[in-house]
């Protein structure tokens, strides 16, 4: 289950399940936005993107969907495996006149059981 | 080459030292960027840089001062820091300012004692 506290927002599912993380951004003028994984002791590393004239797109085993009109995106992780474990950021950015910067959200870790 | 090197992996400097953090790519990329990570929480953006041009200052308290001495460096100066300024520091480049896609260095660790 999902649990949200003092520290960082926690999903522990079983291997194999699937996975959903979400994230609610900000700036309704962001038109692009990321979904970074981040081991411990490791900088982000790029999962999948989206553009805000989609609602949709999917990769291997991983979906990202948008919702401008709550300001919502989510990350749906298919099969998941231990290797999954890591905290996941969702960040947004604004291209308007190319002054675009990256602003991340808050971040969920994923707990994989085996 | 498509990674960031950031050189040291961890620092542990006093608070009377000087010192500084390294990031180097070899992709080509015009935009280089400096971010700050504290535990359980997300990066922080500091400064950009824009064709060796410093292009954004987020704010950032002076004892940290940037420098991109050519397009495939960015060096951070550190001096007279506080024990409060210790956390992951990252570093990540993109083609250009107006490119959608950021790739990050697996950051220096800094304690500051």
């Amino acid at each position: 289950g999902e649990s949200v506290g003092l520290h960082l927002p926690t999903l522990s599912v079983q291997e194999g399940d699937n996975s959903i993380i979400n994230c609610a951004y900000s700036n309704s003028a962001s038109d692009y936005f990321i979904w970074y994984k981040q081991e411990s002791g490791k900088g982000p590393q790029f999962i999948i993107d989206i553009r805000s004239n989609m609602d949709k797109r999917q990769g291997q085993r991983v979906t990202v969907l948008l919702n401008k009109t709550v300001k919502h995106l989510s990350l749906q992780i298919a099969a998941t495996q231990p290797g999954d474990s890591a905290v996941y950021f969702c960040a947004e950015n604004t291209f308007f006149r190319s002054q675009g910067n990256l602003i991340f959200g808050k971040g969920t870790k994923l707990s994989v059981k085996p | 080459d498509t990674e960031v090197t950031q050189t040291p992996k961890h620092l542990v400097m006093g608070m009377t030292n000087k010192k500084s953090l390294k990031c180097e790519q070899h992709m080509g990329h015009r935009a280089m960027y400096w971010y700050k990570q504290k535990a359980k929480k997300p990066p922080e953006l500091m400064f950009v840089y824009s064709y060796e041009k410093l292009s954004i200052n987020e704010s950032v308290p002076s004892r940290f001062s940037p420098e991109c001495p050519n397009s495939s460096l960015l060096n951070l100066h550190l001096h007279a820091l506080q024990p409060e300024d210790s956390a992951l520091y990252l570093c990540a480049s993109s083609k250009t300012r107006a490119s959608y896609g950021y790739t990050f260095g697996s950051g220096t660790r800094l304690t500051v004692v």
